[in-house]
């Protein structure tokens, strides 16, 4: 299988645990993208790579949530200090550049007791 | 970031009908728009991507009307397996050197098809 992957598929924490997600992108592909999506609404970005450099993080991502792509390959998403309304299905798409289709992986789904 | 919007439905429509949906965008300067499908509980799949002129893809046709800031998308002769969420999606960014570009979704329109 030569599509995006993610680890875990689900994820259930406590509130206040950290928790980090990991996204295997398309090898050929150079963008790497985060969103998040709730039950009823359409996908929301959270941030994007370019290879290893991280070009814009929305103002959904706050401060307590950080990715990372350090060898601009897999991305790790982090999420610190969970809070309920952390949960949602986060999901990881890869493209091979600007403004081509985006593919996207199973997803995570968080659940915050 | 702008909105797109789409009606939610649910559109019921019997199987062999044709049912057509649309979706605005409000940002004029967006670049690249797409259609993707979702089902239940699982990662939206690129349906198609939607040109200027039009584009069909078997039994699915869409089109882009810049001037309205709209999109369409047409599927013909609907089966059983077309249930799903339909998602409009557009990509709002302006190339410069790596600036914007995620993906705007509207929150999907979702279709049943009935036997």
């Amino acid at each position: 299988d030569t599509g995006v992957s993610q680890d875990p598929r689900h994820k259930i924490t406590k509130r206040g645990q950290n928790v980090t997600f990991r996204c295997d992108p398309i090898s050929e592909h150079n963008r790497l993208y985060w969103y998040r999506q709730t039950l009823g609404q359409g996908p929301e970005f959270l941030t994007y790579f370019q290879n290893e450099a991280q070009l814009e993080k929305s103002r959904l991502l706050s401060d307590r949530f950080s990715a990372e792509r350090p060898k601009g390959s897999f991305s790790t998403l982090e999420i610190q200090r969970t809070e309920q309304g952390d949960s949602a299905m986060y999901l990881c798409a890869s493209s091979p550049g600007f403004n081509q289709p985006q593919h996207f992986g199973d997803g995570t789904r968080l659940s915050i007791l | 970031r702008k909105e797109v919007e789409q009606d939610p439905g649910p559109f019921n429509v019997p199987e062999g009908a044709t049912v057509a949906f649309n979706c605005t965008y409000s940002n004029s300067a967006s670049q690249s728009f797409f259609w993707y499908r979702q089902d239940c509980r699982k990662e939206p799949k690129l349906l198609m991507s939607v040109y200027s002129s039009g584009n069909e893809d078997g039994r699915f046709t869409a089109q882009l009307n810049r001037a309205s800031q709209y999109i369409s998308l047409l599927i013909r002769d609907s089966k059983l397996s077309d249930s799903a969420t339909y998602l409009c999606v557009v990509n709002q960014g302006e190339y410069s050197g790596g600036g914007a570009d995620g993906l705007t979704f509207g929150k999907g329109t979702h279709l049943i098809i009935q036997p």
